[in-house]
């Protein structure tokens, strides 16, 4: 059965850096029909992707423009998991943030939710 | 990006009552369109992808249809258990678009 499942702080300050990790379980990160992907969901902007790393010969990653200058995803091999940084953190990105894998552009798979907050 | 809308933003609804919901988007999408389900509390659950294929497990009074701009998300018979939020998605293009949700709850 495959399963994803995050792990990562739930309190985050002002201007630091949010980093949360999905270990995956029944699967392989470098998956050749996978993408691995986070998003996140927030009372203001809904259910927002922020990006995903997949491995096609080669890794490559893909961001959302709104976040692209602040975030890195990166998939770890030797521990099956990928992770998600988001440097420069405003109170703007509190929210439950998933991991969710992509078999085709629909996400099949979801992790359980982080709920962080940015907060002095 | 693409923009998605979707209507109505809640319903209420008697069980056994025919439950649909559109999703619009902003432009052509063919049928790269999905339908997930998300219950307070928990992560979105896949029910419909490509416009109208029945995700394996997912009951079949859950159906979809659509192609282009213009989607629609049906429930034949409502359940107790069917109280949730629905969200369209979208993935023609990056970035991956979900549309605000429809709450639906019983009458």
């Amino acid at each position: 059965q495959v399963q994803l499942q995050q792990s990562g702080p739930g309190l985050v300050k002002p201007s630091q850096t949010l980093s949360l990790t999905c270990a995956i379980s029944g699967d392989s990160v470098s998956s050749n029909s996978a993408a691995w992907n986070w998003i996140r969901q927030s009372p203001s902007r809904g259910l927002e992707w922020l990006g995903r790393t997949y491995y096609r010969s080669k890794w490559y990653n893909d961001y959302a423009v709104s976040v692209k200058s602040r975030i890195t995803i990166n998939p770890d091999t030797s521990k099956n998991q990928f992770s998600l940084q988001l440097n420069s953190v405003t109170p703007e990105d509190t929210a439950v943030y998933y991991c969710a894998r992509d078999t085709g552009g629909w996400y099949s798979l979801w992790g359980q939710g982080t709920l962080v907050t940015v907060s002095s | 990006d693409i923009q998605m809308t979707q209507s109505p933003s809640s319903l209420s609804a008697s069980v056994g009552d025919r439950v649909t919901i559109t999703c619009q988007a902003s432009q052509d999408i063919s049928n790269y369109l999905n339908w997930y389900q998300q219950k307070p509390g928990k992560a979105p659950k896949l029910l419909i992808y490509d416009a109208s294929n029945l995700e394996t497990g997912v009951p079949s009074r859950f159906s979809g249809s659509g192609s282009g701009t213009d989607f629609t998300f049906t429930i034949s018979s409502l359940q107790p258990e069917d109280i949730a939020t629905y969200y369209c998605q979208q993935y023609d293009n990056l970035p991956p678009v979900f549309g605000p949700g429809t709450k639906v709850d019983i009458k």
